[in-house]
């Protein structure tokens, strides 16, 4: 059972480059996140979907887009990177809204 | 809108010993989660606190909740090595949204 599964694992971009992050999900749930972690601010939510097809800003939404075609993909999108965009970043799903939410194992993104 | 704020940001403790990590939010939760992150890894869910007085144990780790105090504790019991990592809670606000603190670097020494 591959649980959640992020890809890539590392990414280097140039400034202004666009970029896709993919989350794969094998547990038919219906939420999934994403989320960004930086050093010293803890993991802070980019957006969210509360199943396929509906999608919803999180705390930190600016520059990022996304989309849930199929239930089991969660895609993350960086329109034009930013330096500040570097962090590392997680996905998240979960079968209910209560319930623990399970992450991948994250994906390293440098922009330069 | 939730804040979350964990206490200490810190710990460094000896074998043996018990301590309490402190998670404090600003308005109403109506869930809890605790979870924990080693090193270059991801978040394992550790506990989720569903409703106020909850109380859950795992092995020597121990969570509550106290929704009128807007507090929840991590109580750990005769630490060991393999108990350091960096733990988070996290609370919840319109219904889904998940706000973590900033989480607790615990390393247990000899």
């Amino acid at each position: 059972n591959a649980g959640v599964t992020q890809t890539p694992k590392f990414r280097v971009l140039k400034t202004g480059q666009s970029m896709t992050l993919l989350c794969a999900q094998d547990m038919n749930h219906e939420y999934m996140y994403w989320y960004r972690q930086d050093p010293g601010m803890g993991l802070r939510l980019i957006h969210y979907s509360v199943g396929e097809g509906t999608t919803a800003k999180g705390e930190v939404p600016d520059g990022y887009n996304v989309s849930r075609l199929k239930k089991q993909n969660f895609l993350l999108g960086l329109e034009s990177a930013a330096p500040s965009q570097t962090s590392v970043y997680f996905c998240a799903s979960t079968y209910y809204w209560a319930g623990p939410q399970h992450f991948g194992d994250g994906t390293r993104l440098s922009i330069l | 809108e939730l804040k979350v704020e964990q206490n200490p940001l810190f710990l460094s403790m000896q074998e043996g010993k018990n301590y309490t990590i402190y998670c404090n939010y600003s308005t109403t939760s109506d869930r809890l989660y605790w979870y924990r992150q080693d090193p270059g890894k991801s978040l394992e869910s550790l506990f989720v606190l569903l409703s106020n007085g909850a109380v859950k144990q795992e092995g020597r780790l121990m969570a509550s909740l106290d929704t009128k105090a807007r507090l929840s504790t991590l109580h750990i019991t005769a630490a060991v090595h393999d108990l350091s990592a960096t733990y988070f809670c996290a609370g919840v606000y319109n219904t889904d949204k998940l706000i973590f603190g900033t989480g607790t670097r615990l390393q247990v020494f000899p």
